[in-house]
């Protein structure tokens, strides 16, 4: 069964760049969530859906930041303009029930954002 | 080696001695904890897992205590090896979805 894959492993880009980040859960996985870690911190929330739904968009930093899921299946993060802040790197997981079920992590994209 | 109070960022260890991460949770309401283990260049790794009814749980060199007394959590693992060198992450699950993490401990093994 192949795990979470995200697209792409690295990415740099200017201060004022749009940079879209792409996710594929495990196959079946309803749920789908968006962490990341910024400059050695706590990984930190960002979203959570529940296949196309959005249920919770608590921890995206501002509307820079758009996430979505078209169809439940794969999912996007676009940030547009990216500042220096948004350096970090970006996870992606899904679980396949919601109620503390393991969440499986893909291996981030790291952005550097210059 | 142990990680010793609320948490150190490293931890070095011997190969072959037992290891011993701590880690403190934020909320008492929290009610399922996860262990994940980090390598370089890697995402987060599932390693175990336990639940707010029970104090202990062992999995394959691992064993996992919950202190719910003073929210304290901490990962044994035993015979520590080179390949348990990575980057170590307590989280708690709230809400059934959202995790928490901790700031992690970074496990040096020596040979």
């Amino acid at each position: 069964e192949a795990g979470v894959t995200q697209f792409p492993s690295h990415s740099v880009i200017e201060k004022g760049q749009t940079v879209t980040l792409r996710c594929d859960p495990i196959s079946g996985h309803d749920n789908l969530y968006w962490y990341r870690r910024v400059m050695g911190k706590e990984i930190k929330f960002l979203l959570h859906f529940v296949k196309e739904s959005k249920q919770d968009e608590s921890g995206m930093p501002n509307n820079r930041f758009l996430a979505e899921r078209t169809g439940g299946t794969y999912s996007t993060l676009k940030v547009q303009p990216a500042e220096l802040e948004d350096s970090g790197v970006y996870f992606c997981a899904s679980s396949l029930r919601r109620t503390s079920d393991t969440q499986y992590f893909g291996p981030g994209t790291r952005l550097t954002v210059l | 080696g142990e990680s010793v109070g609320l948490h150190l960022p490293t931890l070095s260890v011997q190969e072959g001695d037992n290891s011993i991460i701590n880690c403190a949770y934020s909320n008492s309401a929290s009610d399922y904890f996860i262990w994940y283990k980090q390598e370089s260049g890697k995402g987060p790794q599932f390693i175990i897992d336990i639940r707010s009814n029970m104090d202990k749980r062992q999995g394959q060199r691992v064993t996992v205590l919950l202190n719910k007394t003073v929210k304290h959590l901490s990962l044994q693992i035993a015979a520590t090896q080179p390949g348990d060198s990575a980057v170590y992450f307590c989280a708690e699950n709230m809400n059934d979805y959202k995790l928490s993490f901790g700031a992690g401990t970074t496990v040096t093994v020596r040979a």
